[in-house]
């Protein structure tokens, strides 16, 4: 199976913050890799897919960049609605796998 | 507007089953793979197991080989998760969703599964 590793898995940041996730893969994803968004007790929300490509309504705000093993995904100015838990999952190959999370906190 | 209503969670003992359910609305089921995945409170979320859109084509991930069963009826817009020898490790949050290109473009709102005596 091939293993999401994220960093950090805790970050604190304010409003205004440019905010930096990294995501890891144990071997190559090509660009199969999308990032969720999920607050307490929600639903998660596709944000980017194909590494890179922000999904219908997210903010632009939100980019993702990388390719092969290594990914991130970052917040240019945070908000405060973006206080959230973020995931990568890869999806090149079955099982997909997720990443074990990066909370977003004040 | 698309919708996903899971139903069917419970708390069930170990070594039992459970079917769960997710009615779809706003597309036409048909169209689209689609998904059930979970998460266990403090835990990364999982993929359990995909279909296809006529169901001939099904994937699982290893810890739940050969115990759950996705399946689907098209012309009830239902997609379904029989889950049988459950394990107190199956519990937690499961949410059907729908998948576009290998990602979970839409989420239900899940529905919980507690295996335990």
């Amino acid at each position: 199976d091939i293993q999401m590793t994220q960093s950090p898995s805790t970050l604190s940041a304010s409003v205004g913050d440019r905010v930096t996730i990294t995501c890891r893969a144990s071997e190559s994803v090509s660009n199969a890799l999308a990032w969720y968004q999920q607050k307490p007790g929600k639903v998660p929300k596709l944000l980017i897919y194909k590494a890179t490509t922000l999904e219908t309504g997210v903010p632009s705000r939100f980019s993702g960049s990388g390719s092969g093993s290594e990914f991130t995904l970052t917040i240019s100015s945070l908000q405060p609605d973006d206080f959230a838990t973020y995931s990568c999952q890869q999806h090149i190959r079955y099982p997909r796998t997720f990443g074990q999370g990066t909370k977003v906190e004040i | 507007e698309v919708q996903l209503v899971e139903s069917g969670g419970a708390l069930v003992q170990p070594g039992g089953s459970l079917r769960l359910s997710c009615g779809a609305s706003g597309f036409s089921l048909s169209t689209y793979w689609m998904s059930w995945l979970r998460q266990a409170p403090g835990k990364r979320l999982e993929w359990v197991a995909t279909i296809n859109q006529d169901g001939t084509e099904k994937y699982y991930v290893d810890s739940v080989e050969g115990r759950f069963a996705i399946s689907r009826d098209n012309a009830k817009n239902s997609l379904y998760l029989q889950m049988n020898s459950l394990r107190a490790e199956d519990s937690a949050v499961y949410y059907c969703a729908r998948d576009r290109s290998g990602v979970e473009e839409y989420w239900g709102q899940g529905t919980l599964v507690t295996v335990s005596s």
